[in-house]
C-alpha cells in the first residue's frame, strides 16, 4: 500500500513569506505528526493531529500551525518566514493518537528559505 | 530534552550482529524505550519499542536491563542497508506534552 506522501519535495522560499506543506497519510490512519529535522537541532516534534483537532503540541511559536482535513490529510503553514526554518519538514502518520505501534515517516518536504 | 545518551557512531562488519547501547538512567515506570533509524535522506523508520521485558521482531531484539537504566538494540546480522542513524527514545507517558523526543542518536556504518 501507498506510503506517506509529502509534497512538495523541495521549496524555496524568500524571508518573510509563507509557506504551506501537504501530508497524505497511510490509508487508513487516522493521525498526522509533523516534525521538523535541522542539522542543529535534530528532530523536533511540531505537533499531531487525530480527528483534525490537535491533540499535542511542541515548543515551537505560533507561526507554525497546520490542520486537518476530514479524509486525514494534514497541512502545515510557516507564516513569516525565518532563515532559521530552513529544514527538512517531515510527516508520520498512525492508526490512532499516541499509537503505540510507531508512526510511518514520509520522506519530507525539504524548505530553504533565502 | 532527549533523555538517553547514545555513542555518537559504531561500526559493524558485515554478517555480524551489531549491538547498539543506550543509557537511559532517569527514565520512569510508564515510560516506553522505543528505537528508530534513519537511513539518509530518508524519514525515521520504527523499529521496536518495550517497557520492561525484552523484544524481539523481524527486524530487531531489545534488551532492557532489570532496572530498566540502560538497553541494547541488536541486528542479529547486520546488512550494508542498515548503515544507519538509530535512535534510542524514552517516550513520555500518554498525554505529555511532546511525542517521540529525538536526541543525536548512533550513525551505525556497516562495513564489508
Amino acid at each position: 500500500k501507498a506510503g506517506v506522501t509529502q509534497t512538495p519535495r523541495y521549496l524555496i522560499k524568500t524571508r518573510g513569506q509563507q509557506v504551506t506543506l501537504s501530508c497524505s497519510p497511510i490509508s487508513g490512519h487516522r493521525s498526522v505528526s509533523w516534525y521538523q529535522q535541522t542539522p542543529g537541532q535534530g528532530l523536533q516534534f511540531l505537533f499531531e493531529y487525530f480527528s483534525e483537532t490537535q491533540r499535542n503540541k511542541g515548543n515551537f511559536p505560533g507561526r507554525f500551525s497546520g490542520r486537518q482535513f476530514s479524509n486525514s490529510r494534514s497541512e502545515m503553514n510557516v507564516s513569516t518566514l525565518e532563515l532559521g526554518d530552513s529544514a527538512l519538514y517531515l510527516c508520520a502518520s498512525s492508526l490512532a493518537f499516541w499509537s503505540d505501534y510507531g508512526y510511518t515517516f514520509g520522506s519530507g518536504t525539504r524548505l530553504t528559505v533565502v | 530534552d532527549a533523555k538517553t545518551t547514545q555513542p555518537p557512531s559504531m561500526d559493524c562488519a558485515e554478517g555480524r550482529a551489531a549491538n547498539l547501547p543506550c543509557n537511559h538512567s532517569t527514565i520512569s515506570g510508564n515510560e516506553y524505550v522505543y528505537w528508530y533509524r534513519q537511513i539518509h535522506s530518508q524519514g525515521p523508520q520504527y523499529i521496536i519499542h518495550g517497557l520492561k521485558n525484552n523484544e524481539t521482531n523481524e527486524m530487531a531484539s531489545l534488551i532492557i536491563t532489570e532496572d530498566r537504566k540502560s538497553s541494547t538494540l541488536i541486528l542479529p546480522h547486520a546488512t550494508l542497508r542498515d548503515t544507519a542513524v538509530y535512535y534510542c527514545i524514552v517516550r513520555p507517558p500518554r498525554g505529555s506534552q511532546g511525542n517521540l523526543i529525538f536526541g543525536k542518536g548512533t550513525k551505525l556504518s556497516v562495513k564489508p
